[in-house]
C-alpha cells in the first residue's frame, strides 16, 4: 500500500498555464509538507499544514498556493506558470509536525516540467 | 540558523569497497534530530535513520552504519562492502524549530552522490 501518493507522477506544460498537483497519505499523520527539489538536487521546504492548518510558509512566489481539504491531503496549485518553476515537487508527511523527532516520509515525487 | 554541509558532490567507489559519506552540521537547538535519507535512481526518497542529539551510539543495520559525533557535529555514513543498488544520492538533514513557532522543519544538505562501479 503507497503511503505518500503524488498525481502526476510528471506533467509537461506551457509557460503561463495554471496546474495543480495532488498529494494524499495513507499514515494517519497529521502534518503534509511541500518541497522543491531543484535541477542541483538541493531540497527546499515550500508549504507545511498540520491539521488543515498552514503552519510554515517559506519564502516562494504568490502563484504558488497549497490547499489542505483535509489531514490526508495536500494539493499545490501553481498559477501563471515559469520557466524557473521546473523542478521535482515532493510531498511529504510526519505524525505531529510538531516535534523535532518526527520522521517524513516522502512521496515519489512530480516531475515539472515548464516549456 | 541552521546549516548542513556534505561537502562531498560525488563519490566513486568500486563494488565491495567501503565507503564514508561525511555530513557536518550546524544548530544552536540543545536537542536536535539528524537523519539520512537516500534518492536512488528512480527518484524517490526514502528514509534510512534518525537520531537524537542525546545518543552517541552508533548504530549498524546490515552493510550501513552510522557515526555521530556531537564533538565534531558530524554525523557520517558509512557503507561496507558497497554494491552497485547503493548507487544514489544521499541526503542528511537536520530538524529544527521553524521560526521559533512551535513546527519544525528539516534543512536538508545538498547531497552526496555516490556511484558504485560494478
Amino acid at each position: 500500500d503507497t503511503a505518500v501518493s503524488q498525481t502526476p507522477k510528471y506533467l509537461v506544460t506551457q509557460m503561463g498555464n495554471d496546474k495543480s498537483i495532488k498529494c494524499e497519505q495513507n499514515l494517519g499523520h497529521d502534518t503534509m509538507y511541500w518541497y522543491k527539489q531543484d535541477s542541483k538536487k538541493f531540497l527546499k521546504i515550500m508549504f507545511s499544514y498540520n491539521n488543515k492548518e498552514l503552519i510554515i510558509n517559506e519564502t516562494v512566489p504568490n502563484r504558488f498556493s497549497p490547499k489542505s481539504p483535509d489531514k490526508a491531503h495536500l494539493n499545490l496549485h501553481i498559477n501563471s506558470l515559469e520557466l524557473g518553476d521546473s523542478a521535482v515537487y515532493f510531498c511529504a508527511s510526519s505524525t505531529t509536525g510538531t516535534s523535532g523527532e518526527d520522521t517524513q516520509y516522502f512521496g515519489p515525487g512530480t516531475r515539472l516540467t515548464v516549456l | 540558523a541552521q546549516k548542513v554541509t556534505q561537502a562531498q558532490t560525488e563519490i566513486s567507489v568500486v563494488e565491495k569497497e567501503d565507503v564514508t559519506l561525511d555530513c557536518v552540521y550546524e544548530t544552536r537547538d540543545t536537542t536536535y534530530y539528524l537523519f539520512w535519507y537516500k534518492q536512488p535512481p528512480s527518484g524517490e526518497l526514502v528514509f534510512l535513520i534518525r537520531r537524537n542529539s542525546f545518543d552517541e551510539q552508533n548504530e549498524i543495520s546490515g552493510r550501513y552504519s552510522w557515526n555521530f559525533q556531537k564533538s565534531t557535529s558530524s554525523f557520517n555514513f558509512t557503507i561496507t562492502a558497497s554494491q552497485v543498488v547503493d548507487s544514489a544520492v544521499y541526503f542528511c538533514a537536520l530538524s529544527g524549530r521553524y521560526s521559533g513557532a512551535g513546527s519544525y522543519q528539516l534543512t536538508f544538505g545538498k547531497g552526496t552522490k555516490l556511484s558504485v562501479i560494478p
